[in-house]
């Protein structure tokens, strides 16, 4: 299958420090989705990308779509306790109906 | 706003024996899909649905069959299980690009 590589596999940091991840694939992906899942829980959606080069938030949240179509970046603010939890990319590509997930991203915030 | 249920939430068994993991979806997606999460592995594909009556398989499908009767509803059945297979299920349904998830079965098979 395709493989998505997220980095770093997992931070501990500070409450208040800011948090960048990544994903990188061989591949070019014409859509990228960033996931978090809560323990016990299902992933749930954050932020989605259509288009390269664009760069979108959702509150303390920013990512942005690689220019290569081949990356994905997520950064987190200010980070607080109840952002812990598993990041997951996933991307589809041209034509294919299935979301290819990254191996995830273990967050821990120590307040 | 039931959302993706998935039933049980935990299960063991005992290698060999058979079992069904339901899915159940109020959302009227025609898509769905099976996902399974084992660690430092991220969530693979098992076997996914574009809509009633249709199948087709993901990336890992040895071992597990589905069905879609309905809309609503896409069981994924272990015929004899393996200690391989002991993971956790996430079943997932999606409008367009965006895929919603249930809460998981966490399976172990001994």
């Amino acid at each position: 299958g395709q493989q998505l590589n997220q980095s770093p596999q997992s931070m501990f940091i500070q409450e208040g420090e800011d948090v960048s991840m990544n994903c990188t694939s061989s591949s070019i992906f014409n859509t990228w989705l960033w996931y978090k899942q809560d323990p016990g829980e299902g992933p749930v959606l954050l932020i989605a990308l259509y288009k390269a080069g664009e760069l979108t938030s959702n509150g303390r949240l920013t990512a942005q779509f690689g220019i290569t179509r081949k990356d994905s970046f997520l950064n987190i603010s200010a980070s607080i306790p109840s952002d812990v939890g598993i990041y997951f990319c996933a991307g589809y590509q041209t034509g294919a109906n299935n979301l290819f997930f990254g191996t995830g991203t273990r967050l821990t915030v120590i307040p | 706003n039931a959302g993706v249920t998935q039933t049980p939430k935990f299960q063991v068994l005992k290698t060999g024996q058979s079992m069904t993991l339901q899915c159940a979806q109020d959302m009227n997606h025609e898509y769905m899909s099976w996902y399974r999460q084992d660690p430092g592995m991220g969530l693979r594909l098992i076997h996914y649905s574009v809509g009633a009556g249709i199948t087709d398989q993901g990336e890992v499908p040895n071992g597990y069959n589905v069905s879609r009767s309905t809309t609503e509803d896409f069981p994924l059945r272990l015929l004899s299980a393996a200690p391989s297979q002991t993971s956790v299920y996430f079943c997932a349904s999606s409008l367009g690009h965006i895929q919603y998830f249930g809460a998981g079965t966490r399976l172990s098979v001994l």
